[in-house]
């Protein structure tokens, strides 16, 4: 079974801080993905990696930058973390084909206060 | 650019009723369709997909869905709905990029 994993459910930050999101998939996929989940607007794609090294940016990138420098782990990083950013973060992973099915992680949960 | 609309957020419906979760799309090319579901407090996971061919498609958990190109639509059927099945569903198109565009989700609420 396809695993990905994010290194946190739950979490806290404070205004300004630097907050990093990790994810790690054990499939050996090219693809990985960072969406944002908020209610009633479903999913929209921050950033997608294609390769090590290699980014794209989403419909919502600004405030976000992330990091893939290892095929498995991509990073999502919110450089000065807002309000505004207190949202359900979920990464995905994928083989590289459109048609193929995207793996989800569990999600974190991260409030800004 | 493509776009999804999910025509509504939340369906309530008895156990044991059919349910159909309505979802429509917008794009200039031909398209692959999806249907994720998200159980409480978990990620997403496939329930079906379109990618060519019949344009009815059987996924799991009893689920159904039928591609109508000149309707643009994609909806998802259960003929009787169980309890387990209270969970938010979420239509996803994909024109042949990398890149999927959401819905905003329905919210199934099956109720005894």
């Amino acid at each position: 079974d396809v695993k990905v994993t994010q290194s946190s459910r739950y979490l806290v930050k404070r205004t300004g801080e630097k907050v990093f999101l990790e994810c790690v998939q054990d499939m050996d996929h090219e693809n990985m993905f960072w969406y944002r989940q908020d209610p009633g607007l479903g999913l929209r794609l921050i950033y997608f990696s294609y390769d090590v090294k290699m980014k794209e940016k989403g419909d919502i990138p600004e405030g976000y930058s992330v990091s893939r420098e290892k095929k498995e782990r991509f990073s999502l990083i919110l450089e000065s973390a807002s309000t505004n950013q207190t949202s359900m973060y979920l990464c995905a992973s994928s083989l590289r084909s459109p048609q193929e099915t995207q793996y989800f992680g569990p999600g974190t949960r991260l409030l800004v206060l | 650019a493509q776009s999804v609309t999910q025509l509504d957020s939340q369906v309530p419906v008895f156990e044991e009723a059919p349910v159909e979760l309505r979802c429509n799309y917008s794009s200039s090319v031909s398209v692959y369709l999806f249907w994720y579901v998200q159980y409480p407090n978990q990620g997403l996971q496939l329930l079906l997909k379109y990618l060519s061919g019949s344009t009815l498609v059987k996924g799991i958990n009893g689920f159904e869905a039928e591609f109508n190109k000149s309707q643009t639509s994609f909806h998802l059927r259960k003929p009787s709905v169980h309890i387990s099945d209270t969970a938010e569903y979420f239509c996803a198109v994909n024109n042949a990029g990398n890149m999927l565009t959401f819905g905003g989700g329905t919210r199934l609420m099956v109720k005894p």
